[in-house]
């Protein structure tokens, strides 16, 4: 059973607007989420992340919003630029469980066109 | 600083052969986990260590099997090699806490097996 899903495998956006990428988790022992970013041949990287005391979190271009009676989580990029063309993976963890092992979802593809 | 840097970058295996994979952590991390992505999906927990001890484990078979060694660094060992077991495998590093850390990713090391 799949605890983190992101539905949309891919999104186009033109460059300047805003990209927003969802995700929906079923769990509701995860307490801390992150959007991972990937690159092709590179591991992902930590974009932003939020707890679950908290409904949003801003870092720049980036804001995470957290819904959790929805158990729905959605990355907001303002203004989006062509170098974000990349994976976005949504992760989520339950800080009870030993190793603060991460759950990922499927990733979406996100294409920012010039 | 020096990243979580992971050996060898690609590997073709046949089935039924063994494999040793290897990942050092990042400056002052002490703590390693291991993720498989398959082709088209989000990288899956397999286990963390930490102190040289298995540290939590993922829904994988005991074939799947690891080492942490003394200056953190980690091998990720897997018997009896399946066709399913193709995929990126990646390693992350971070410091372990009571409270959630990142982790840090390698650039993963892509497995082939025919």
């Amino acid at each position: 059973d799949q605890q983190v899903k992101q539905n949309s495998p891919s999104l186009s956006v033109q460059e300047g607007r805003i990209s927003i990428l969802n995700c929906d988790y079923t769990n509701s022992m995860f307490d801390y989420f992150l959007w991972y970013k990937k690159y092709p041949a590179e591991g992902p990287t930590f974009l932003i992340s939020i707890s679950s005391i908290k409904d949003k979190n801003e870092d720049g271009r980036f804001t995470v919003f957290l819904n959790k009676s929805a158990k729905h989580l959605s990355l907001h990029i303002v203004p989006s630029q062509p170098g974000d063309s990349a994976v976005y993976f949504c992760a989520a963890s339950a800080l009870r469980n030993a190793g603060n092992m991460l759950t990922f979802g499927g990733g979406t593809r996100l294409m920012v066109k010039p | 600083e020096t990243g979580v840097t992971q050996s060898p970058t690609h590997l073709i295996k046949t089935r039924g052969q063994q494999v040793t994979l290897r990942c050092s952590s990042q400056s002052g991390h002490n703590t390693v986990s291991w993720y498989q992505q398959a082709l088209g999906q989000g990288p899956q927990f397999i286990f963390q260590y930490y102190r040289e001890e298995e540290n939590g484990r993922g829904n994988f078979p005991p074939r799947f099997s690891g080492l942490q060694f003394p200056n953190y660094s980690s091998e990720l060992n897997v018997n009896a090699l399946e066709l399913d077991d193709s995929a990126l495998y990646l390693c992350a590093s971070s410091l372990f806490s009571s409270s959630y850390n990142e982790q840090f990713f390698g650039p993963g090391t892509r497995l082939t097996v025919l």
